[in-house]
């Protein structure tokens, strides 16, 4: 039973530029939500997608945006790299409607440069 | 605003002893509270989930404790060994999201 896997690992990006990165969730999950960690502190919730919608949001800029496919993968984009934007980049799927017992991706490490 | 606070946030121990990690959150209308261990430049691996009906939950080694009165939870790891040494996150879940804390790093010394 494959868990949360996510795509690439690690990748560089100079400041401006985009990324997206990719989570195929846990079989079996429909929600999937984003968080993002910095050197030394505990994950930040991003965003969350259920139903292909976005459900919930956290405290984060319009430059943070996700998306929902049917298959309950999703992706987080990100535009207008900054330098602060460099962290590990976790997703987590759970079976959406009922408080989280989410299980962890190994994450997405993003240095911009 | 919800936080979570965790005390303290480096610990060293020598093997064996048995230690206790603190994990506090202001809003006490929590879901649930999840124990999560982080090894460097890793992922988060669940430890104990503890339902906001439950008190404790208890895994091998590791026993967790919740007082959702006094907005308190505690992860007790008996016999601590070297393979310990990680990050212990706790996460109060609100609604549909978790609100971390900032971790306790732990280094167990052979």
């Amino acid at each position: 039973d494959a868990g949360v896997t996510q795509s690439p690992t690690h990748l560089i990006k100079t400041r401006g530029q985009q990324v997206t990165l990719r989570c195929s969730p846990k079989s079996g999950h429909d929600t999937v939500s984003w968080y993002q960690q910095a050197l030394g502190q505990g994950p930040q919730f991003i965003f969350q997608y259920y139903e292909e919608e976005e459900r919930q949001r956290g405290n984060f800029p319009d430059r943070f945006s996700g998306h929902q496919f049917p298959n309950y993968s999703s992706e987080l984009n990100v535009n207008a790299l900054l330098l602060g934007d460099s962290a590990l980049y976790l997703c987590a799927s759970s079976l959406g409607g009922s408080p989280p017992g989410y299980t962890f991706g190994s994450g997405t490490r993003l240095t911009v440069v | 605003k919800q936080e979570v606070t965790q005390i303290p946030a480096a610990l060293s121990v020598p093997e064996g002893e048995n230690l206790v990690l603190n994990c506090s959150f202001t809003d006490s209308a929590i879901y649930n509270l999840q124990w999560f261990r982080q090894d460097p430049g890793k992922g988060l691996t669940s430890l104990l989930l503890i339902q906001s009906s439950q008190r404790e939950q208890t895994s091998g080694r590791l026993n967790a404790s919740l007082d959702k009165s006094s907005g308190r939870s505690t992860l007790y790891i008996a016999a601590s060994q070297p393979g310990d040494s990680a990050t212990y996150l706790c996460a109060a879940a609100y609604g549909q999201n978790f609100v971390f804390g900032p971790g306790t790093r732990l280094s167990v010394l052979p």
